[in-house]
């Protein structure tokens, strides 16, 4: 079946740092992607909608300036946390429905820790 | 507005007992999608079944089973005979027909004992 990747899973930065969070899908081609934050033992919220060739689409509370979202290819979609402090610290999935069909894949996640 | 609400935020159950997980929804919308998916404890999200809005069947996948019931806006999980394996914490979502954007309950922990 359809697989989604992220890299890394995670990964721990000092805060004002920038970390870059990707999202791959392996065997199909992903016109739209969707980002998700997690925090512990939370639902998700979605962040934003990823769209290949143009600006991504923000949910209302989510800054675009902070949360960076660059859609390149149709097999990849990048989040950049800038500036990350403590309370960026989440669980971040990405999600990419599959062209189609009725089926959406979720990546594994990222767990980001701001120190 | 879009909503989904699961008020069981933890439960516990011995091996082999049946359980249900409710999952009550809001949304104005006349054709929509409801989902379960599974989020054992390494966090991927493991997709468990998806319902249109106008498919009121009920599905029964082994040991799983969903009721949907769109008078009382409700899409029910049920695990029969349930294992150590089915512990996780379980969400419900929603998405409008036009959009895979989901719309997530708050999530169900369930704990099975041995």
């Amino acid at each position: 079946g359809a697989v989604v990747s992220q890299h890394p899973s995670w990964v721990i930065c000092k805060s004002g740092t920038s970390v870059k969070i990707e999202c791959r899908s392996l065997d199909f081609q992903a016109t739209t992607m969707f980002w998700y934050r997690q925090f512990p033992k939370q639902s998700l919220m979605l962040m934003a909608t990823s769209n290949e060739g143009s600006k991504a689409t923000y949910e209302q509370g989510v800054e675009k300036d902070k949360f960076l979202i660059n859609h390149a290819s149709l097999t990849l979609s990048t989040l950049t946390v800038t500036s990350a402090h403590p309370e960026d610290s989440s669980f971040y999935i990405c999600s990419a429905p599959v062209p189609g069909s009725d089926e959406q894949y979720f990546g594994p996640g990222t767990r980001l820790t701001v120190t | 507005a879009q909503k989904v609400t699961q008020a069981q935020t933890e439960i516990s159950v011995v091996e082999k007992e049946d359980v249900t997980l409710d999952c009550v929804y809001e949304t104005r919308d006349t054709t929509y999608y409801l989902f379960w998916y599974k989020q054992p404890p390494s966090g991927e999200l493991v997709f468990l079944i998806r319902r249109n809005s106008f498919d009121e069947q009920n599905e029964i996948s082994g040991r799983y089973s969903w009721n949907f019931q769109k008078s009382t806006s409700s899409f029910n999980f049920t695990i029969t005979a349930s294992q150590v394996v089915d512990s996780a914490v379980y969400f419900c979502a929603l998405s409008n027909y036009n959009t895979d954007k989901l719309i997530f309950g708050t999530g169900t922990r369930l704990q099975v004992f041995p």
